[in-house]
């Protein structure tokens, strides 16, 4: 991947909908990657998408992909206190193992 | 299973001192990635190495090294600290062959220097 952008902070209410978004840039990604870290540990794939792709669901998660406009984003439903962690976005190209990674968006998930 | 292994959880060093830091992928993983975390650059990419051959480099001076062993564990060494090395390492493995989707991290060794 080449860069990948995301906003550092949100905030929701527990029980509502969250949305994280991402924009990448390498026109050639392939995979995209949604990770998460809570608060001192490391990263945990939480799921990813291939760019032939323009959803994948999992349980509460809802992964969208725009290739035309290189946007990814993650839907987190009925979000819960437990949910407040950093969302890492990450793409990769080809079979590569080596994602570039976004800044991170933390969320914080207040009662 | 156990998971990817971390040693030490922190450190405390100076500037001008130099650190090694130790990784032991999960079992069976051939490939061992190292990643420097902080807040203000994110999550950047400092070098894989695969069977004591590093692959892949990142964009980090040389005072950033490391190495493999025959075991697959993996050190990375960081020479003339300097207070910007200050950071969450983050160190990954992988089975032979995988995608990022086979990517799993261990819980990191936070380095403060002063």
């Amino acid at each position: 991947g080449e860069d990948v952008e995301q906003s550092l902070f949100l905030s929701v209410r527990e029980g509502d909908s969250s949305v994280i978004n991402c924009t990448y840039t390498d026109s050639s990604s392939t995979y995209l990657y949604w990770y998460k870290q809570e608060p001192g540990a490391g990263l945990q794939l939480l799921t990813y998408i291939f760019s032939n792709m323009d959803m994948k669901q999992d349980q509460r998660l809802t992964v969208l992909l725009n290739k035309k406009d290189k946007h990814l984003s993650l839907r987190i439903a009925d979000t819960q206190t437990g949910d407040s962690a950093i969302y890492f976005c990450a793409d990769a190209s080809g079979g590569s193992y080596i994602p570039t990674f976004g800044r991170g968006t933390s969320l914080i998930v207040h009662p | 299973k156990a998971g990817v292994t971390q040693t030490p959880r922190y450190l405390i060093k100076t500037r001008g001192q130099q650190v090694t830091l130790s990784c032991s992928p999960i079992s069976g993983h051939r490939s061992v990635s190292w990643y420097q975390q902080t807040p203000g650059q994110g999550l950047q990419f400092l070098f894989e190495y695969f069977s004591e051959t590093q692959r892949n480099k990142g964009n980090f001076p040389g005072r950033f090294s490391g190495r493999q062993f025959s075991n697959s564990r993996s050190e990375m060494n960081v020479s003339t600290l300097e207070l910007g090395d200050s950071a969450l390492y983050l160190c990954a493995s992988t089975p032979l062959g995988q995608g990022a989707e086979k990517l799993f991290f261990g819980s990191g060794t936070q380095l403060s220097v002063l």
